[in-house]
């Protein structure tokens, strides 16, 4: 069964960083493009970064561009979104979603950006 | 990296057949077929309904269909039920090598 978990969600104060993650199980992590999705509280789906199956290739949201940083880890079975100088309006759950139709979503982790 | 329209709520009675539009530009939604669909129920993760513009997953009602002409892509419903009401919020690669998503329609089923 195929399973997306993120983590390394919470609250950080405005200008701080955060680090989420993202562990697949479940299929060969190694094989797929996956990504980062947000969601701010009520609102809708924005795609913040994907990256390819070796992590060569990275591309960013306009709005993140800069101050995100997407890898993996293909050994760990894990994604990750190292996440810099935070403002107010990255607070959302992040969701991570696998392959170039986000057939499979992980269950979310909220980062609330707050003072 | 504007995000598509999409009306901001549909609705429709049990068994009625409804239509959400998604318009773009030729840079995403009119230039490629990797047009996909997603529903939402409130407090879970999105599921994917459609792909590549009209491709059903696997376990995905045949109830759900999706077109595209030009820069305008359209998922049908049809037979509503009461479990259809949810968020749906459709999705396009564009020619920046990003993803783009609509902005949400909330479907009420009377």
């Amino acid at each position: 069964e195929v399973q997306l978990v993120e983590s390394g969600g919470g609250l950080v104060q405005p200008g701080g960083s955060l680090r989420l993650s993202c562990a697949a199980s479940g299929f060969t992590f190694s094989s797929y493009w996956m990504h980062w999705v947000r969601q701010a509280p009520g609102k809708g789906l924005v795609w913040v970064s994907h990256i390819n199956s070796d992590g060569s290739i990275t591309t960013y949201a306009d709005s993140v561009k800069g101050r995100f940083t997407i890898s993996r880890d293909n050994a760990k079975n894990t994604m990750y979104l190292q996440m810099n100088s935070l403002g107010v309006e990255d607070t959302a759950v992040y969701y991570c979603a696998r392959d170039q139709w986000y057939a499979y979503w992980g269950q979310g982790t909220l980062v609330t950006v707050s003072s | 990296q504007s995000a598509l329209t999409q009306p901001a709520s549909v609705s429709g009675s049990p068994g009625q057949s409804i239509t959400i539009s998604c318009t773009g530009t030729s840079s995403d939604v009119g230039g490629y077929n990797y047009v996909s669909w997603y529903q939402q129920h409130p407090g879970k993760a999105p599921k994917l309904m459609i792909y590549d513009v009209s491709n059903r997953p696997s376990g995905v009602s045949n109830r759900f269909s999706g077109s595209k002409s030009g820069n305008t892509a359209s998922l049908t419903i049809s037979g509503l039920q009461a479990d259809d009401e949810a968020d749906y919020y459709c999705s396009s690669y564009t020619n920046s090598n990003t993803r783009v998503f609509g902005g949400g329609t909330k479907l009420t089923v009377l």
